[in-house]
């Protein structure tokens, strides 16, 4: 059984560009959560996908939007990006229903220059 | 508004020794209380959750204390070892809105000493 993997492990991208994240699921696994941490923070909720359909949102700005597909993978996509979003992007799967363990990825490192 | 506030902030031990982190939170719809691990490098691991039906929950040498009416709870690691370095994390859920939508306090860098 593979956990949770995602792509890539480190990014360099400049101010006002544009990244796509992904995320693999643990197999079995139908709901698919993104979360930011900061450099010494715990990480905050970005949003949470379950069958194709966001399904929960934090406090982040539109331009951070994401994808499910059929098979549970996701996206995660930042537009004009800004300094402050340099952070380890992970994102978490589990099999839904209440109280369901989050099995985290290693998570994406984003450096903004 | 910070839901979930952690302390301290960073702590040291002995090996053998019993660190103890504590948390609070603000909202009484949470009713999921998760404790992650995180390796430097690696994405948080879930070590031991609670809800607040129980007052005390162990798994080996992790213990959770949780108090309902001080709408507090903390983490107790037995016999401490050098491998329990990493960062440790609580976090709380409301059940309403999914286990998986957690708010995380900020973080204990706990280091035990050989």
């Amino acid at each position: 059984e593979t956990g949770v993997t995602q792509s890539p492990t480190h990014l360099i991208k400049t101010r006002g560009q544009q990244v796509t994240l992904r995320c693999s699921s643990q197999s079995g696994h139908n709901t698919v959560s993104w979360y930011q941490q900061a450099l010494g923070q715990g990480p905050q909720f970005i949003f949470q996908y379950y069958r194709e359909e966001e399904n929960g949102r934090g406090n982040f700005p539109p331009r951070f939007s994401g994808l499910q597909f059929p098979n549970y993978s996701s996206e995660l996509n930042v537009n004009a990006l800004e300094l402050d979003d340099s952070a380890l992007y992970l994102c978490a799967s589990s099999p839904g229903g209440p109280n369901s363990p989050l099995h985290f990825g290693n998570g994406t490192r984003l450096t903004v220059t | 508004q910070q839901q979930v506030k952690q302390s301290p902030q960073s702590l040291i031990v002995q090996k053998g020794g019993i660190p103890i982190i504590n948390c609070a939170y603000e909202n009484t719809a949470f009713d999921y209380f998760p404790w992650y691990q995180q390796f430097p490098g690696k994405g948080p691991a879930l070590l031991i959750a609670i809800r607040p039906d129980v007052s005390e929950k162990k798994e080996g040498r992790f213990t959770i204390s949780f108090n309902k009416s001080a709408k507090q709870f903390s983490l107790h690691i037995m016999d401490s070892q050098p491998g329990d370095s990493a960062t440790y994390f609580c976090a709380a859920s409301p059940t309403q809105g999914g286990s998986e939508k957690l708010v995380f306090g900020k973080g204990t860098k706990l280091t035990v000493n050989p």
